[in-house]
């Protein structure tokens, strides 16, 4: 069964430093988002991503933050410059068109210090 | 705006006694509702979505979900528990309208302690 798969499990930075965080969708998706979930709390939105652009992006979505999909495969979130609330398990979805269900990664969780 | 009310933060059922994880929800348009379900140190994994047609919905794993517009609610329903089915449980929300975006809002997670 195919799965979104996200690298890597787990991400320790440094405060102020750069992050890149790694997901493949399922291949034949269209949609692909970013969610996080700092610890004990709910999963938030970030960023939904459609056709080589950005359709949607929440508050937490700041210009700190940034997404690519430099390749037929891969879909990348960027943190410029990390915080110490930047914390929390961060994960990638994907779904084949707005209706349909959204499969999620296994998640990337990041800390730091 | 779309938001997402799950009023337990615990569900505490013994095995084989039915279970309801409930959920209420906002939408300006037509909702879009999904549950799913969180096991320890895993990604969140898709239960079961209702878009519209039959109000009780079935899913994965034995669980369903009754969508009832009135209440604005889409509770979840098992017959009979496992303890495996201890986990985290979120429910969802999307927007139908077709200017809304396709961000999910999820509530704040119930956890469903199945004993033995």
């Amino acid at each position: 069964e195919p799965e979104v798969t996200q690298t890597p499990s787990h991400q320790v930075t440094q405060m102020g430093q750069e992050v890149i965080l790694r997901c493949v969708p399922i291949s034949n998706h269209l949609y692909f988002y970013w969610y996080r979930q700092i610890l004990g709390q709910k999963v938030e939105f970030l960023v939904s991503f459609y056709n080589n652009e950005i359709s949607e992006k929440s508050e937490i979505f700041d210009d700190q933050f940034s997404v690519e999909r430099p390749d037929g495969s891969n879909f990348t979130l960027k943190i410029r410059s990390t915080k110490l609330e930047d914390s929390a398990m961060y994960f990638c979805a994907s779904s084949g068109g707005r209706s349909n269900e959204q499969f999620f990664g296994p998640g990337t969780r990041l800390t730091v210090l | 705006a779309q938001s997402v009310a799950q009023p337990e933060d615990q569900v505490n059922v013994a095995e084989g006694n039915p279970l309801t994880v409930k959920c209420t929800y906002s939408v300006s348009g037509n909702p879009y509702l999904f549950w799913y379900v969180q096991y320890p140190n895993r990604g969140l994994q898709f239960l079961l979505k209702y878009i519209t047609g039959d109000n009780l919905v079935k899913g994965s794993y034995g669980f369903e979900a009754e969508f009832n517009k009135s209440q604005t609610s889409f509770h979840l329903k098992k017959p009979s528990a496992l303890v495996s089915d201890s986990a985290l449980y979120f429910c969802g929300v999307r927007d139908m309208n077709n200017n809304a975006g396709n961000m999910l809002t999820f509530g704040g997670g119930t956890r469903l302690m199945v004993k033995p």
